[in-house]
């Protein structure tokens, strides 16, 4: 089983809509991020969490919130989706060692009409 | 601040070619880490290898190469005689000292041609 999970793979929604991206992981890692990927851009960190009771914002969080349910899960919630949210969205893992790598879920293609 | 920058957006090879992928990195932390990552077109994230700051040793992994030089503060990665598996994009990473997070380039899309 993948150490990193994400759910769902692929989603269509419409403008306006809520919707959540769920994360779980197996690694036991405490640290906890989700980017999105726009052609051109890159990886953009959104939000991370370094335990359940730690939230940050990353570099573009307007938009999305998120929840750190267990130490495993982390959900990623767009309140009032628009379009140009469509992106690949990825959920990561790291411990805090500095030289540990992040292990990335398989990502989830939004596209929001 | 942190920043990475992979100026070459799409290279094209084709197959047997030797390519080499641009990073050149930003910091002011004398402690940091570096990594690269393939992004084949199924779209996961594939972590390929890291370099700390202290080890300027370069590195060769089967038809991979990195090239960590600290006075120029790139880390290349090159390929020898490239396949078209190696159709892909490439992101160079720098984690910072406090580890909290991950600095990624815009990436390079290299497409080998049969």
């Amino acid at each position: 089983d993948a150490d990193v999970t994400q759910t769902p793979r692929n989603r269509i929604t419409k403008t306006g809509k809520r919707i959540m991206l769920e994360c779980s992981q197996t690694k036991g890692h405490d640290r906890m991020y989700w980017y999105r990927q726009d052609p051109g851009l890159g990886l953009r960190l959104i939000y991370y969490s370094f335990d359940v009771k730690d939230i940050n914002k990353g570099e573009i969080s307007d938009g999305y919130s998120v929840s750190r349910q267990a130490q495993a899960k982390f959900s990623l919630s767009l309140e009032s989706a628009i379009p140009n949210q469509t992106a690949l969205y990825f959920c990561a893992t790291s411990d805090n060692r500095g030289w540990e790598t992040q292990y990335f879920g398989p990502g989830t293609r939004l596209l929001v009409l | 601040a942190q920043k990475v920058t992979q100026a070459q957006t799409e290279i094209s090879v084709v197959e047997k070619e030797d390519v080499t992928l641009d990073c050149v990195y930003e910091t002011r932390d004398t402690t940091y880490y570096l990594f690269w990552y393939k992004q084949p077109p199924s779209g996961e994230l594939v972590f390929l290898i890291r370099r700390n700051s202290f080890d300027e040793q370069n590195e060769i992994s089967g038809r991979y190469s990195w090239n960590f030089q600290k006075s120029t503060s790139s880390f290349n990665f090159t390929i020898t005689a490239s396949q078209v598996v190696d159709s892909a994009v490439y992101f160079c990473a720098l984690r910072d000292y406090t580890g909290n997070q991950f600095y990624f380039g815009t990436g390079t899309s290299l497409t080998v041609i049969p």
